[in-house]
């Protein structure tokens, strides 16, 4: 069965500095889809960036990047230029194409950021 | 915003009390999905439906029924509350152009069990 693990229950960043947040997952299949997913204090959850298994290319959303490492199995979220609106729960999430649909969360890492 | 609406949005009930909740989806999206949010567990998937009366179980559907009879509300019932059910708890729809492929979640429903 597919896993998703975030490793880092907490972690800080200074305003205005960078931070990576990390996700390892663990699955059999080859083509696949990687979620990093916001939650504020707002309990919302926020569709950060997206990232398709076949795509070489990292995904970038302005100030947030993904390293995607498909043989390591790793799928790390780079926020640069830290704000204070960015302080969240983060999640990690999982979907295969096998045709279940079903999605995969991680245990999330907390986010604070430090004025 | 992906036009999903939960309600209610917070509910105090108690042990042994039926409960539903109900997500409402405005753009006729056939995927829909409830979790589970706990401390140190992430979201878990309760059931979800690929349309119509077609629904499974996710990996925590024990205690739990759903019901999809149009295609817009997706039904989450609590037969019989327990305490460990407290909760809040997500719907979801999942979306794309090739599949659905990413999902969109709704506001969430605190649910408090006595």
């Amino acid at each position: 069965a597919q896993t998703v693990t975030q490793s880092q229950p907490e972690m800080s960043v200074q305003e205005a500095e960078t931070v990576t947040l990390s996700c390892t997952y663990d699955t059999s299949e080859s083509d696949y889809y990687l979620f990093w997913y916001k939650q504020p204090p707002s309990r919302q959850m926020i569709l950060v960036i997206r990232q398709e298994a076949y795509k070489q290319q990292n995904a970038t959303e302005n100030r947030f990047s993904v390293n995607f490492q498909k043989a390591a199995k790793s799928f790390s979220l780079k926020i640069s230029d830290s704000q204070l609106g960015d302080a969240a729960m983060y999640f990690c999430a999982y979907r295969d194409t096998s045709g279940t649909y079903k999605y995969i969360f991680g245990t999330g890492t907390r986010l604070k950021v430090l004025a | 915003d992906a036009g999903i609406t939960q309600s209610p949005r917070h509910k105090v009930t108690e042990t042994g009390t039926p409960v539903t909740l109900r997500c409402h989806q405005t753009e006729n999206h056939r995927y829909m999905y409830w979790y589970r949010q706990d401390p140190g567990h992430g979201l878990r998937l309760i059931h979800y439906s690929y349309g119509v009366k077609d629904t499974d179980k996710g990996e925590v559907s024990d205690g739990y029924s759903v019901s999809r009879s149009k295609t817009e509300d997706f039904l989450l019932t609590l037969e019989s509350a327990t305490s460990s059910q407290t909760s809040v708890y997500f719907c979801a729809i999942s979306v794309g152009t090739g599949g659905p492929d990413t999902q969109y979640f709704g506001p969430g429903t605190r649910l408090t069990v006595l």
